[in-house]
């Protein structure tokens, strides 16, 4: 079975600062990795994807993949209290399986 | 405007009457997806479609039918609900299954 995993939170953190989301996956071919945004009640929107080992920037977001390690995390640098959301790990398999696989979510909570 | 749309938004329903989901893109997207999301689990796929007149099951198909006849829609049948599909139910689109999703706005249906 083909897992993605998230710590659930919630993660508070102050105004400003930097929040560290981590996710680890058990599918070593996986190929492409995505973050998701979701506020409450509303649907998920992407924030970032990555398919390369390393760091991927945009604006305030960092996605960074290490494949050796299997873990795929996402910094958000200044937070703001409008980044307080659901974040959602995706992770898609190699082979014929043409689905992604989602983590459970962590839960942000930035504290003004 | 580029968008997922569902309908209905919000459904009450009672046990065993036969109803349906709607989704529509204007994306010209090969891929859809139909998710339902339960607090604590995240998203789980029920189908997919990879292009006009190919579906598959995702992890959680049972109690459930899709149909692609055409690239826009991709409709949720639920022959007989029971009150365990009470969920929040999210379509989604993308040009591949490797490339970002977008989202329509869910559908919460209660099965009494």
């Amino acid at each position: 079975q083909k897992e993605v995993e998230q710590n659930s939170g919630p993660l508070s953190v102050p105004e400003g600062a930097i929040a560290s989301l981590n996710c680890t996956y058990s599918d070593r071919g996986s190929q492409s990795f995505f973050w998701y945004r979701q506020y409450s009640g509303k649907s998920p929107e992407l924030i970032m994807f990555i398919y390369s080992n390393g760091d991927k920037e945009d604006g305030r977001f960092t996605a960074q993949l290490n494949k050796a390690s299997q873990y795929v995390s996402l910094l958000i640098r200044d937070s703001q209290p409008s980044d307080s959301a659901t974040y959602l790990c995706a992770v898609n398999g190699a082979g014929s399986n043409y689905q992604l696989i989602w983590g459970a979510g962590t839960k942000l909570i930035i504290k003004p | 405007e580029a968008q997922v749309t569902q309908n209905p938004r919000y459904l009450i329903t009672v046990t065993g009457k036969k109803l349906t989901v709607t989704c529509s893109q204007n994306m010209n997207h090969e891929y859809m997806s139909w998710y339902r999301q339960d607090p604590g689990l995240g998203l789980r796929q029920i189908y997919y479609s990879m292009n006009v007149e190919v579906t598959d099951k995702g992890d959680v198909p049972e109690g459930y039918k899709v149909s692609r006849k055409e690239k826009r829609n991709f409709p949720l049948i639920l022959e007989s609900p029971s009150p365990n599909q009470t969920s929040l139910y999210f379509c989604a689109s993308s040009l591949d299954f490797s490339y970002e999703q977008y989202f329509g706005p869910g559908t919460r249906l209660t099965v009494t």
